[in-house]
């Protein structure tokens, strides 16, 4: 089994809709939680970070963190088809010597098409 | 701009042939990563450093190599060792290893 679980799509939602992606994890020592998109043959690039349970809001994006089911989602507000594209979830656990955040884990991505 | 750059964007490599990935920051990150990007297996570590002159192994060095000889620098080198080397591979760098990575656009290999 994965330590990260993702859904690879591809999710198709018209425009104007609201997104929900989501990722589980088996690791209850994640701690730090990521959502990164990635357009066709570039980068990640981070949208969203958060270290504790509960909602995190930027713009039309919400990150949701349930530490007692270990699972996560990422909602998008108001679908563009901008937004169409692969989104990560990535996570990292404290490391127990340092106590600075160890290597990110990430899941497979989940491919979003969001059409006119 | 700051960012990272990563040079270059599509290369090709023979037979027992070893190439060089450039990864430039001008972010001041401390801490620099590589990846591997695979279809369906999500992203993977193959070499990391949190600071100039030192640099640790990720799940999956064996046929790689790095140096981080300055701050700005962390190139990759992927030896003749690496028996299936086509993937896209990408640079990232942090503040520290505490915050959240940046990712360069990608280097895409592939095997002539």
């Amino acid at each position: 089994q994965k330590e990260v679980e993702q859904d690879p799509g591809p999710l198709s939602v018209p425009e104007g809709a609201i997104v929900s992606l989501n990722c589980t994890y088996s690791n209850s020592a994640f701690q730090y939680f990521m959502w990164y998109r990635q357009y066709s043959r570039k980068g990640p690039e981070l949208l969203m970070y958060t270290y504790s349970s509960g909602n995190k809001e930027d713009g039309r994006f919400t990150a949701q963190v349930d530490k007692s089911s270990k699972y996560i989602s990422l909602f998008i507000r108001d679908s563009q088809p901008s937004d169409s594209a692969t989104y990560l979830c990535a996570m990292s656990r404290p490391n127990i010597n340092t106590g600075t955040a160890s290597k990110l884990t990430f899941g497979t991505g989940t491919r979003l098409q969001v059409t006119l | 701009d700051g960012g990272i750059t990563q040079s270059p964007k599509y290369l090709f490599r023979k037979e027992g042939q070893n190439v060089t990935l450039s990864c430039e920051q001008n972010l001041n990150h401390d801490a620099m990563y590589w990846y591997r990007q695979d279809p369906g297996q999500g992203l993977r570590l193959i070499y990391y450093s949190q600071i100039v002159n030192d640099f640790q192994k990720g799940d999956i060095a064996e046929g790689y190599s790095v140096s981080r000889e300055k701050k700005e620098s962390f190139p990759l080198t992927v030896t003749s060792a690496q028996k299936n080397p086509t993937a896209f591979y990408l640079c990232a760098s942090s503040i520290d290893s505490n915050q959240p990575q940046h990712f360069g656009d990608g280097t895409r290999l592939s095997i002539l």
